[in-house]
């Protein structure tokens, strides 16, 4: 069964440098999301993004954060300065059309800590 | 907006036993509601979902959730658990037409043997 996947599992990084999460969507999907969970909490959203355009996000997607799809194949989720904050686990998530009764299908995350 | 309330954070169950994962949801429009397991160390995984139609939805591995619309809620069933089943579980909400998905807080379900 296709699934999304996502690069590194696990990113450690200093605070104040810049991270590039990378993700792979499943092939015929249109719609990417990421999502975080910091440890202990809920699963939050963050952005959604079609077209190469972001659909929506939410208030925690603030200009520190960025997303793009640079080719055919990629979804990176760019985070600039990094804060103590930001440790957790980011999760990807793709699904096939439109419509938001599609279910999203999610990677496995990347864990990122920063020191 | 919407919301999602888990009530039991952590179940623990005997193998073979029944058990029920509570959720209650809030929202002001309609809204399509999924469960989700987490094994450790992976991603989220589709458990089911309800989208329109009958009630009662169920999955491939014995799980089933009913949608109760006059109560919020959306409760997860399995009539005999394996050990095989913990994981931790999340109840979530998507406004039909919106993109965002509202996760509840996680039920750890430990079956014992």
């Amino acid at each position: 069964e296709p699934e999304v996947t996502q690069t590194p599992s696990h990113q450690v990084t200093q605070m104040g440098q810049e991270v590039i999460l990378r993700c792979v969507p499943i092939s015929n999907h249109l719609y990417f999301y990421w999502y975080r969970q910091i440890l202990g909490q809920k699963v939050e959203f963050l952005v959604s993004f079609y077209n190469n355009e972001i659909s929506e996000k939410s208030e925690i997607f603030d200009d520190q954060f960025s997303v793009e799809r640079p080719d055919g194949s990629n979804f990176t989720l760019k985070i600039r300065s990094t804060k103590l904050e930001d440790s957790a686990m980011y999760f990807c998530a793709s699904s096939e059309g439109l419509g938001s009764n599609q279910p999203q299908h999610f990677g496995d995350g990347t864990r990122l800590s920063i020191l | 907006a919407q919301s999602v309330t888990q009530l039991d954070s952590q179940v623990p169950v005997f193998e073979e036993a029944p058990v029920e994962l509570r959720c209650n949801y809030s929202s002001s429009v309609s809204v399509y509601l999924f469960w989700y397991v987490q094994y450790p160390n992976q991603g989220l995984q589709l458990l089911l979902k309800y989208l329109s139609g009958s009630t009662l939805v169920e999955s491939i591995n014995g799980f089933e959730a009913e949608f109760n619309k006059s109560q919020t809620s959306f409760h997860l069933r399995k009539p005999s658990v394996h050990i095989s089943d913990t994981a931790e579980y999340f109840c979530a909400v998507r406004a039909t037409g919106g993109f965002k998905t509202i996760f509840g807080a996680g039920t750890r379900l430990f079956v014992k043997a």
